[in-house]
């Protein structure tokens, strides 16, 4: 497709499990970004990555939560041991080299924690 | 550091009222400016973007905003709301070297009547 694609897009677990999410993004963009949106804390940074590089880690909560890339092209999100705290709506945006070029966002995965 | 501040959690008009949706930005480098509209269950959707080109900047759906710097302002109008408008909208800043990460508000729920 031509839209960075998530999946899925709805998963609901039990606190504790643990959880991935995946993102495709758009071929041929080098930039990937990761985003939170919550009710109490809105749309958060997560990590981005250039190819399969993590420059900034920065807004990862915690250490349960991890990323990685591989190939330059897909994503994965894990959550370990996860917390209702985590419920949430993750969104995965990818975009081309320079930051004047437009970050395009997918769907988005909406996580529900029991 | 940067920041974003929507005034007015929600905005709402009559369909065919002019629509202004207030950004102010905070920032220690020239920013990059953003719109994004988000509808239900879906994720964001690029309105326009200011990159250090023309101040008065023209996006999809008849939208536009006006940089302007003095005001640290980057506010979002249309002429005329259309039904199809109401939608969340957000604003982000980032800054205009290498990747950078958007900052986002909080949004801003607009509501149209007929």
């Amino acid at each position: 497709g031509a839209g960075v694609s998530q999946s899925p897009s709805n998963k609901v677990t039990e606190k504790g499990k643990d959880v991935e999410l995946r993102c495709d993004p758009i071929s041929g963009h080098t930039a990937l970004y990761w985003y939170r949106q919550s009710l109490g804390q809105g749309l958060e940074f997560l990590i981005y990555f250039q190819g399969n590089s993590a420059p900034d880690k920065s807004g990862l909560p915690s250490d349960r939560f991890s990323a990685e890339r591989t190939g330059g092209s897909v994503s994965t999100l894990t959550i370990q041991r996860t917390q209702q705290e985590d419920s949430a709506v993750y969104l995965c945006a990818s975009s081309y080299t320079h930051s004047n070029q437009p970050q395009h966002f997918g769907d988005g995965t909406r996580l529900s924690i029991l | 550091a940067q920041s974003v501040t929507q005034l007015g959690s929600h905005v709402s008009v009559s369909e065919g009222a002019l629509v202004l949706l207030r950004c102010n930005y905070s920032s220690s480098v020239p920013p990059y400016l953003f719109w994004y509209v988000q509808y239900p269950n879906q994720g964001l959707q690029l309105l326009l973007k200011y990159t250090s080109a023309a101040t008065l900047v023209k996006g999809i759906n008849g939208f536009e905003a006006e940089f302007k710097k003095s005001e640290t302002s980057f506010h979002l109008t249309k002429p005329s709301a259309h039904m199809s408008d109401a939608a969340e909208y957000f604003c982000a800043v980032s800054g205009n070297t290498g990747f950078q990460k958007l900052v986002f508000g909080t949004g801003t729920r607009l509501l149209v009547s007929p």
